[in-house]
């Protein structure tokens, strides 16, 4: 079945440094993509999106990559804040008509002082 | 301001009494969707309404209803609770698909 799926379920960063998140995806008709932060007790919040007619997008502090050979999508984040300490998620919408908004395991994001 | 609401927010119930809870938003948003959240296992789809009178079954509907009677309320309902759907339960909504989606903040339910 399609899926989206992260390669790893921690990530570590020193503060000041960039982050780096990935996310691939399995489902070749996708055509629009999101990345959510959840901090602790609350629910997702939208970062950044890219559409599959793009290959990246930026916004504050945060870049979204997308390679669509490979199916793989990043977020980058620069100058790493403690705030920034979360889960994320990489979310698509299962294209071809489908009307489903999948998301990915997440990676907790850790910022060390 | 934006957003969805719902409640409650913390629940503990006993196995096979029913529930529900609400979900709400001031979006005028069409699209609606309820996902539940396991520990490794992400966001999962319960399910979702394109519109008023419109749902259909996500990824995991077994064991929940949902009804759309009104554009802004997505109520979940649990006939018969069991332990299994102990979880976290999110609500969501969007002006169509493709576009992004808002959260609410969240229920934790436990069911013993």
């Amino acid at each position: 079945g399609e899926s989206v799926g992260l390669h790893l379920p921690t990530l570590s960063v020193q503060e000041g440094d960039n982050s780096i998140i990935n996310c691939a995806y399995s489902n070749s008709a996708s055509d629009y993509f999101i990345w959510y932060k959840q901090e602790s007790g609350k629910g997702p919040q939208f970062i950044i999106d890219i559409r599959s007619n793009m290959d990246k997008r930026q916004g504050q502090r945060v870049t979204v990559l997308l390679n669509k050979t490979v199916k793989h999508l990043s977020l980058q984040i620069a100058a790493t804040q403690p705030g920034d300490s979360a889960v994320y998620f990489c979310a698509e919408w299962v294209g071809g008509g489908g009307n489903k908004l999948t998301f990915g395991t997440g990676t907790q994001l850790k910022v060390e002082l | 301001e934006a957003q969805v609401t719902q409640n409650p927010r913390y629940l503990i119930t006993v196995t096979g009494k029913k529930l529900t809870v609400t979900c709400s938003q001031n979006m005028n948003h069409e699209y609606m969707s309820w996902y539940r959240q396991d520990p490794g296992l992400g966001l999962r789809q319960i399910y979702y309404s394109m519109n008023v009178e419109v749902t259909d079954k996500g990824d995991v509907p077994e064991g929940y209803k949902v009804s759309r009677k009104e554009k802004r309320n997505f109520p979940l309902i649990l006939e018969s609770p069991s332990p299994n759907q102990t979880s976290l339960y999110f609500c969501a909504s969007s002006d169509r698909r493709n576009t992004e989606a808002f959260f609410g903040q969240g229920t934790r339910l436990t069911v013993v």
